[in-house]
Protein backbone atom coordinates (compact mmCIF):
# COMPACT_ATOMS: atom_id res chain seq x y z
CA UNK A 1 0.00 0.00 0.00
CA UNK A 2 0.91 3.21 -0.68
CA UNK A 3 2.38 6.18 2.12
CA UNK A 4 4.29 8.48 3.50
CA UNK A 5 6.20 9.62 6.05
CA UNK A 6 6.63 12.85 7.61
CA UNK A 7 9.36 12.02 11.02
CA UNK A 8 9.23 15.61 11.97
CA UNK A 9 6.47 16.82 13.86
CA UNK A 10 7.27 20.35 14.17
CA UNK A 11 10.71 22.38 11.98
CA UNK A 12 12.10 25.74 13.84
CA UNK A 13 14.17 27.82 11.32
CA UNK A 14 15.41 31.64 12.17
CA UNK A 15 14.22 34.00 8.83
CA UNK A 16 16.30 34.01 6.41
CA UNK A 17 18.06 30.96 6.53
CA UNK A 18 17.47 27.62 4.45
CA UNK A 19 14.71 25.28 5.64
CA UNK A 20 14.28 21.29 4.53
CA UNK A 21 10.65 19.48 5.40
CA UNK A 22 11.32 15.99 5.53
CA UNK A 23 8.58 13.24 3.72
CA UNK A 24 9.69 9.54 2.83
CA UNK A 25 7.72 7.06 0.45
CA UNK A 26 6.70 3.66 -0.04
CA UNK A 27 5.10 2.91 -3.20
CA UNK A 28 4.80 0.39 -5.88
CA UNK A 29 5.24 1.50 -8.80
CA UNK A 30 6.46 5.29 -10.13
CA UNK A 31 5.56 8.01 -7.63
CA UNK A 32 3.49 10.70 -7.41
CA UNK A 33 4.15 13.32 -5.10
CA UNK A 34 2.99 16.34 -3.54
CA UNK A 35 3.12 18.99 -1.38
CA UNK A 36 0.45 21.04 0.12
CA UNK A 37 0.36 23.47 2.82
CA UNK A 38 -2.50 25.03 5.11
CA UNK A 39 -2.57 27.92 7.20
CA UNK A 40 -4.95 27.97 10.64
CA UNK A 41 -8.28 27.20 10.12
CA UNK A 42 -7.64 26.72 6.14
CA UNK A 43 -7.91 24.39 4.08
CA UNK A 44 -5.27 23.10 2.31
CA UNK A 45 -3.44 24.83 -0.96
CA UNK A 46 -1.11 22.97 -3.56
CA UNK A 47 2.38 23.82 -3.86
CA UNK A 48 4.11 21.36 -6.22
CA UNK A 49 4.09 18.18 -6.97
CA UNK A 50 6.33 15.13 -8.79
CA UNK A 51 5.41 13.35 -11.43
CA UNK A 52 8.14 12.55 -13.90
CA UNK A 53 11.53 14.14 -15.06
CA UNK A 54 13.91 16.71 -13.53
CA UNK A 55 14.57 15.29 -9.61
CA UNK A 56 14.62 18.93 -8.46
CA UNK A 57 10.57 20.17 -8.80
CA UNK A 58 9.61 24.34 -8.55
CA UNK A 59 6.34 25.14 -6.71
CA UNK A 60 4.73 28.62 -5.41
CA UNK A 61 5.84 30.62 -3.07
CA UNK A 62 9.69 29.80 -3.82
CA UNK A 63 9.54 26.49 -2.32
CA UNK A 64 10.75 23.77 -4.36
CA UNK A 65 11.50 19.77 -3.56
CA UNK A 66 13.77 17.33 -4.26
CA UNK A 67 12.84 13.66 -5.78
CA UNK A 68 15.65 11.07 -4.35
CA UNK A 69 14.24 7.59 -5.82
CA UNK A 70 17.31 5.71 -4.19
CA UNK A 71 16.22 6.80 -0.58
CA UNK A 72 12.83 7.12 -1.49
CA UNK A 73 12.49 10.66 -0.31
CA UNK A 74 10.98 14.00 -1.48
CA UNK A 75 11.73 16.87 0.45
CA UNK A 76 10.29 20.70 0.91
CA UNK A 77 12.78 23.15 0.72
CA UNK A 78 13.14 26.93 0.33
CA UNK A 79 16.42 29.30 0.22
CA UNK A 80 15.39 31.53 2.75
CA UNK A 81 12.27 31.19 5.10
CA UNK A 82 9.55 34.17 5.64
CA UNK A 83 8.01 34.10 9.14
CA UNK A 84 5.27 33.91 6.86
CA UNK A 85 5.97 30.58 5.68
CA UNK A 86 5.08 29.53 9.49
CA UNK A 87 2.05 26.39 8.44
CA UNK A 88 1.41 23.14 8.48
CA UNK A 89 3.31 21.03 5.45
CA UNK A 90 1.64 17.81 4.61
CA UNK A 91 3.12 15.02 1.97
CA UNK A 92 1.11 13.45 0.18
CA UNK A 93 1.27 10.52 -2.35
CA UNK A 94 -1.14 9.00 -4.93
CA UNK A 95 -2.81 6.00 -4.63
CA UNK A 96 -4.28 4.14 -7.66
CA UNK A 97 -7.10 1.20 -6.37
CA UNK A 98 -9.36 0.12 -9.16
CA UNK A 99 -11.14 3.21 -10.52
CA UNK A 100 -10.09 5.75 -7.74
CA UNK A 101 -7.11 8.25 -7.98
CA UNK A 102 -6.70 9.49 -4.24
CA UNK A 103 -4.06 11.19 -1.93
CA UNK A 104 -2.92 9.38 0.94
CA UNK A 105 -1.19 11.89 2.97
CA UNK A 106 1.21 12.39 5.78
CA UNK A 107 0.77 13.27 9.50
CA UNK A 108 2.00 16.90 8.33
CA UNK A 109 5.10 19.06 9.95
CA UNK A 110 4.57 22.26 11.47
CA UNK A 111 6.86 25.12 10.42
CA UNK A 112 7.80 27.56 12.87
CA UNK A 113 10.10 30.77 11.61
CA UNK A 114 11.34 33.11 14.17
CA UNK A 115 11.73 36.58 13.22
CA UNK B 1 -13.73 33.22 -6.81
CA UNK B 2 -13.29 29.57 -8.83
CA UNK B 3 -11.57 28.01 -6.57
CA UNK B 4 -13.57 24.69 -4.50
CA UNK B 5 -16.30 26.54 -2.36
CA UNK B 6 -17.68 24.54 0.96
CA UNK B 7 -20.93 25.64 3.16
CA UNK B 8 -21.34 26.00 5.81
CA UNK B 9 -17.70 26.81 7.08
CA UNK B 10 -18.67 26.10 10.42
CA UNK B 11 -21.33 24.19 12.25
CA UNK B 12 -21.91 23.42 16.52
CA UNK B 13 -24.63 20.56 17.27
CA UNK B 14 -26.07 18.46 19.73
CA UNK B 15 -25.05 14.74 19.72
CA UNK B 16 -27.62 13.00 17.69
CA UNK B 17 -28.53 15.58 15.58
CA UNK B 18 -28.32 15.49 11.69
CA UNK B 19 -25.85 17.87 9.43
CA UNK B 20 -25.56 18.52 5.87
CA UNK B 21 -22.38 19.70 4.25
CA UNK B 22 -22.34 21.41 0.48
CA UNK B 23 -19.43 21.22 -1.62
CA UNK B 24 -19.58 23.19 -4.72
CA UNK B 25 -16.08 22.00 -6.79
CA UNK B 26 -14.39 24.06 -9.69
CA UNK B 27 -16.08 24.28 -12.70
CA UNK B 28 -15.78 20.69 -15.07
CA UNK B 29 -13.81 19.02 -12.71
CA UNK B 30 -15.55 15.67 -13.09
CA UNK B 31 -13.51 13.88 -9.74
CA UNK B 32 -15.04 15.20 -5.96
CA UNK B 33 -13.25 14.42 -3.15
CA UNK B 34 -14.37 14.15 0.92
CA UNK B 35 -11.47 13.89 3.51
CA UNK B 36 -11.88 14.26 6.92
CA UNK B 37 -9.37 15.80 9.39
CA UNK B 38 -8.79 16.02 12.91
CA UNK B 39 -6.51 18.14 15.11
CA UNK B 40 -3.19 16.84 14.68
CA UNK B 41 -3.41 14.63 12.08
CA UNK B 42 -3.39 14.54 8.15
CA UNK B 43 -6.12 14.65 5.74
CA UNK B 44 -8.36 10.90 5.60
CA UNK B 45 -10.07 9.87 2.52
CA UNK B 46 -13.61 9.01 3.03
CA UNK B 47 -15.15 8.74 -0.75
CA UNK B 48 -14.53 10.01 -4.24
CA UNK B 49 -17.05 10.50 -7.09
CA UNK B 50 -16.07 10.68 -10.48
CA UNK B 51 -18.59 12.54 -12.29
CA UNK B 52 -22.25 11.60 -10.10
CA UNK B 53 -21.07 7.89 -9.74
CA UNK B 54 -19.75 7.27 -6.03
CA UNK B 55 -16.88 5.00 -6.80
CA UNK B 56 -15.42 4.50 -3.47
CA UNK B 57 -16.04 4.82 0.06
CA UNK B 58 -13.59 4.55 3.26
CA UNK B 59 -14.36 2.07 6.21
CA UNK B 60 -14.17 5.07 7.74
CA UNK B 61 -17.36 6.15 6.38
CA UNK B 62 -19.95 4.76 8.80
CA UNK B 63 -23.71 4.08 7.67
CA UNK B 64 -24.46 7.20 9.42
CA UNK B 65 -22.59 9.14 6.85
CA UNK B 66 -23.99 9.47 3.15
CA UNK B 67 -22.71 11.63 0.05
CA UNK B 68 -24.26 12.08 -3.02
CA UNK B 69 -23.34 14.28 -5.99
CA UNK B 70 -26.46 14.31 -7.82
CA UNK B 71 -25.78 15.49 -12.21
CA UNK B 72 -22.20 15.73 -11.10
CA UNK B 73 -21.96 18.90 -9.99
CA UNK B 74 -22.25 20.00 -6.14
CA UNK B 75 -22.07 17.33 -3.77
CA UNK B 76 -23.33 17.13 0.18
CA UNK B 77 -21.98 14.84 2.82
CA UNK B 78 -24.87 14.23 5.34
CA UNK B 79 -24.17 13.17 9.03
CA UNK B 80 -26.68 11.41 10.93
CA UNK B 81 -27.16 11.29 14.60
CA UNK B 82 -24.11 13.28 14.91
CA UNK B 83 -21.64 12.12 17.53
CA UNK B 84 -18.86 14.19 19.75
CA UNK B 85 -16.40 11.83 17.52
CA UNK B 86 -17.07 13.13 14.24
CA UNK B 87 -15.75 16.40 15.64
CA UNK B 88 -13.57 17.78 12.56
CA UNK B 89 -12.60 19.71 9.59
CA UNK B 90 -14.63 18.04 6.07
CA UNK B 91 -12.60 18.97 3.58
CA UNK B 92 -13.78 18.71 -0.58
CA UNK B 93 -11.33 18.19 -3.32
CA UNK B 94 -11.96 18.30 -6.69
CA UNK B 95 -9.79 17.57 -9.81
CA UNK B 96 -9.94 17.48 -13.68
CA UNK B 97 -9.23 13.87 -15.12
CA UNK B 98 -5.51 12.65 -13.45
CA UNK B 99 -4.57 16.01 -12.88
CA UNK B 100 -3.79 18.11 -9.59
CA UNK B 101 -6.50 17.78 -6.42
CA UNK B 102 -7.50 21.14 -5.53
CA UNK B 103 -8.83 21.40 -1.92
CA UNK B 104 -11.83 23.68 -0.21
CA UNK B 105 -11.68 26.17 2.81
CA UNK B 106 -13.06 23.11 4.65
CA UNK B 107 -16.59 22.63 7.05
CA UNK B 108 -15.64 22.76 10.71
CA UNK B 109 -18.04 20.73 12.42
CA UNK B 110 -17.65 20.64 16.66
CA UNK B 111 -20.74 18.07 17.79
CA UNK B 112 -21.72 18.98 21.62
Amino acid sequence: AQSVAQPEDQVNVAEGNPLTVKCTYSVSGNPYLFWYVQYPNRGLQFLLKYITGDNLVKGSYGFEAEFNKSQTSFHLKKPSALVSDSALYFCAVRAISGATNKLIFGTGTLLAVQP
Amino acid sequence: DTGVSQNPRHKITKRGQNVTFRCDPISEHNRLYWYRQTLGQGPEFLTYFQNEAQLEKSRLLSDRFSAERPKGSFSTLEIQRTEQGDSAMYLCASAFSGNTIYFGEGSWLTVV
